[in-house]
């Protein structure tokens, strides 16, 4: 069975300061990873996905995630927060070929600081 | 903006009554998953439709079944409402299970049922 664990429920920073929202995951299989942002009254948004290739993804609006196998980890990561980075993000897990049935975390609120 | 629409946006239904939701699936796109987030929750997957034919379930009773047409849209109908099943509604529409591309989601649907 696959899970994954969002450590963080709630993360706090000042604008322009680093952001690190953190995951780990459980999987039998070579898992594909994602996250996807959640913004207010509107849909998920695919910010970034790992499937086997490069350990360091980059995605969208300066994103980025590094893949550990041995710490079962997948931390996603901006230099500089700006404002428009708040939301809920979640940290998504898929080994099913043949479905891609998505399991999702629990979710992290991110509030940027002016 | 996804290509993938939700209706209606919101909607208010009676313990034991039956919904249903649709979903039209972004052009090209032949997999319909649909998945309930409910309040301060990650989104659960429900089930997929791959060309009229289900692909997949989750962890959901049988009262919850679905339907996908040969132009790809979907619905999802829940009988015999239960207050739990309040919650967000969110349809994702894909290319072919196994290609390993990106789900787009719409924005969803919210059922509250009193």
């Amino acid at each position: 069975a696959q899970s994954v664990t969002q450590l963080d429920s709630h993360v706090s920073v000042s604008e322009g300061t680093p952001v690190l929202l953190r995951c780990n995951y459980s999987s039998s299989y070579s898992p594909s990873l994602f996250w996807y942002v959640q913004h207010p009254n509107k849909g998920l948004q695919l910010l970034l996905k790992y499937t086997s290739a490069a350990t360091l993804v980059k995605g969208i609006n300066g994103f980025e995630a590094e893949f550990k196998k041995s710490e079962t980890s997948f931390h996603l990561t901006k230099p500089s927060a700006h404002m428009s980075d708040a939301a809920e993000y979640f940290c998504v897990v898929s080994e099913e070929f043949g479905n891609e049935k998505l399991t999702f975390g629990t979710g992290t609120r991110l509030t940027i600081i002016p | 903006e996804t290509g993938v629409t939700q209706s209606p946006t919101h909607l208010i239904k009676t313990r034991g009554q039956q919904v249903t939701l649709r979903c039209s699936s972004q052009s090209g796109h032949n997999t319909v998953s649909w998945y309930q987030q409910a309040l301060g929750q990650g989104p659960q997957f429900i089930f997929q439709y791959y060309r009229e034919e289900e692909n997949g379930r989750g962890n959901f009773p049988p009262r919850f079944s679905g339907l996908q047409f040969p132009n790809y849209s979907s619905e999802l109908n829940v009988n015999a409402l239960e207050l739990d099943d309040s919650a967000l509604y969110l349809c994702a529409s894909s290319l072919s299970p196994g290609s390993n591309t990106e789900a787009f989601f719409g924005q969803g649907t919210r059922l509250t049922v009193v």
